[in-house]
């Protein structure tokens, strides 16, 4: 499966601030996810990263407060706009490593705690 | 869309005996059914999948079972040791861009 990496691994914010997210993967993938997890809870698809167009977010997700970029096929950033304590979680980005398998690998997250 | 419901959330068996955990999932058209295996502070790592033509697939002491006429599948495994203590997360496909929808995790606990 790909390898897959995220930065940073964990990072502590204050209230209104932003914070980017980066997920670089060894090969190139077509698909690319970004997932919340928020603690002890199960996780949650925020949007698909689109290479070359705008990420498809899932309900409850909006482009103002999640950007999302994919300028090629091995990154993807998120984006966590204007930040609040409920924005603390655990962030992932997964990807679909062999196109046509639906199989999914997950980076190894980023711990974000606003405070 | 989707809606994934997994029992028990927690679960605590002996070594050695085994262990189920079910999901049910509402949308009939979906095709693929992954399950992670999630240590604490790690990464969901991908243990077992299962495709909508087949009714069970093994990997030594893991198995998964579809029904798909019912909408459940369930994780089974066997001979259970204290490293297969962990949250375990049942997934579905759905819609046309690959999306996942989780079940609620279970909470498996292995006592030596």
């Amino acid at each position: 499966s790909a390898v897959i990496s995220q930065k940073p691994s964990r990072d502590i914010c204050q209230r209104g601030t932003s914070l980017t997210i980066q997920c670089q993967v060894d090969s190139q993938v077509t698909m690319m996810f970004w997932y919340r997890q928020q603690p002890g809870q199960s996780l949650t698809l925020i949007a698909t990263a689109n290479q070359g167009s705008e990420a498809t977010y899932e309900s409850g997700f909006v482009i103002d407060k999640f950007p999302i970029s994919r300028p090629n096929l091995t990154f993807s950033t998120l984006t966590v706009s204007n930040m609040s304590p409920e924005d603390s979680s655990i962030y992932l980005c997964s990807v679909e490593s062999r196109v046509g398998t639906y199989e999914q690998y997950f980076g190894p997250g980023t711990r974000l705690t606003v405070t | 869309g989707e809606n994934v419901e997994q029992h028990p959330s927690t679960l605590s068996v002996q070594e050695g005996d085994s262990a189920v955990i079910k999901c049910t999932y509402s949308d009939s058209a979906s095709n693929y059914f992954p399950w992670y295996k999630q240590e604490l502070g790690k990464r969901p790592q991908l243990i077992i999948d299962i495709r909508s033509n087949v009714g069970e697939k093994k990997d030594q002491r893991i198995a998964v079972t579809l029904n798909k006429t019912a909408k459940h599948f369930s994780l089974h495994i066997t001979e259970t040791q204290p490293e297969d203590s962990a949250v375990y997360f049942c997934a579905a496909l759905w819609g046309t861009g690959n999306q996942f929808y989780f079940g609620t995790g279970t909470s498996l606990t292995v006592i030596p």
